[in-house]
């Protein structure tokens, strides 16, 4: 499988504080994405981060890829309530059209 | 319009019944997707379809079958489904190819239980 594997599997932090979720993968890839899912809803796309880049910058979102250890970090700082939520690296190492999600951390904020 | 429509956004069916799961998108995409997602597990792609062909099937159960009318619109059609097939089924989108991007516009899904 190329899923990629995330950790931790679940975070749990207060309001304020900054959350950093990992994601490594297992083959070379054109670019790795980010995807935020809000309890049995869709996915939102968060932030794309192509494999010659090494850092990306995105309002609180902060992304980093490490394409010789095949991982990715997404930072959220200052968290929200509202940012309770699942989210998910995604990478197109399987085809273009193929985008494979990653197992995914559940991020808890509390007030 | 920047949304994917998915209906119903829940959908209770015996293992006897035909039913199916629409999807529409009027941002001109031209590509479509079908995921299914178990509980508290990432999405799973189930099939793909460019302009208006599908594209890839990752090895899908015959009870599954899509459909692409036209390039807004897509459609699973369930029949003789098994309560392991209850899951949240997500439609997507995307364009932007030339970019060498594939980013997913995703509906907000349709929630499906098999008795």
């Amino acid at each position: 499988s190329q899923q990629g594997e995330e950790d931790p599997q679940a975070l749990s932090i207060q309001e304020g504080e900054n959350a950093t979720m990992n994601c490594s993968y297992k083959t070379s890839i054109n670019n790795l994405q980010w995807y935020r899912q809000n309890s049995g809803r869709g996915l939102v796309h968060l932030i794309l981060i192509r494999s010659n880049e090494r850092e990306k910058h995105s309002g609180r979102l902060r992304v980093t890829l490490d394409t010789s250890k095949k991982s990715s970090s997404l930072l959220i700082t200052a968290s929200r309530a509202a940012d309770t939520a699942s989210y998910f690296c995604a990478t197109d190492a399987s085809g273009f059209q193929k985008l494979v999600f990653g197992t995914g951390t559940r991020l808890l904020v509390s007030p | 319009d920047t949304e994917v429509t998915q209906t119903p956004k829940h959908l209770v069916m015996g293992m006897t019944n035909k039913k199916s799961l629409k999807c529409e998108q009027h941002m001109g995409h031209r590509a479509m997707y079908w995921y299914k997602q178990k509980a508290k597990k990432p999405p799973e792609l189930m099939f793909v379809y460019s302009y208006e062909k599908l594209s890839i099937n990752e090895s899908v159960p015959s009870r599954f079958s899509p459909e692409c009318p036209n390039s807004s619109l897509l459609n699973l059609h369930l029949h003789a489904l098994q309560p392991e097939d209850s899951a949240l089924y997500l439609c997507a989108s995307s364009s932007d190819w030339n970019s060498g991007a594939n980013v997913l516009t995703f509906g907000a899904g349709s929630r499906l239980t098999v008795l």
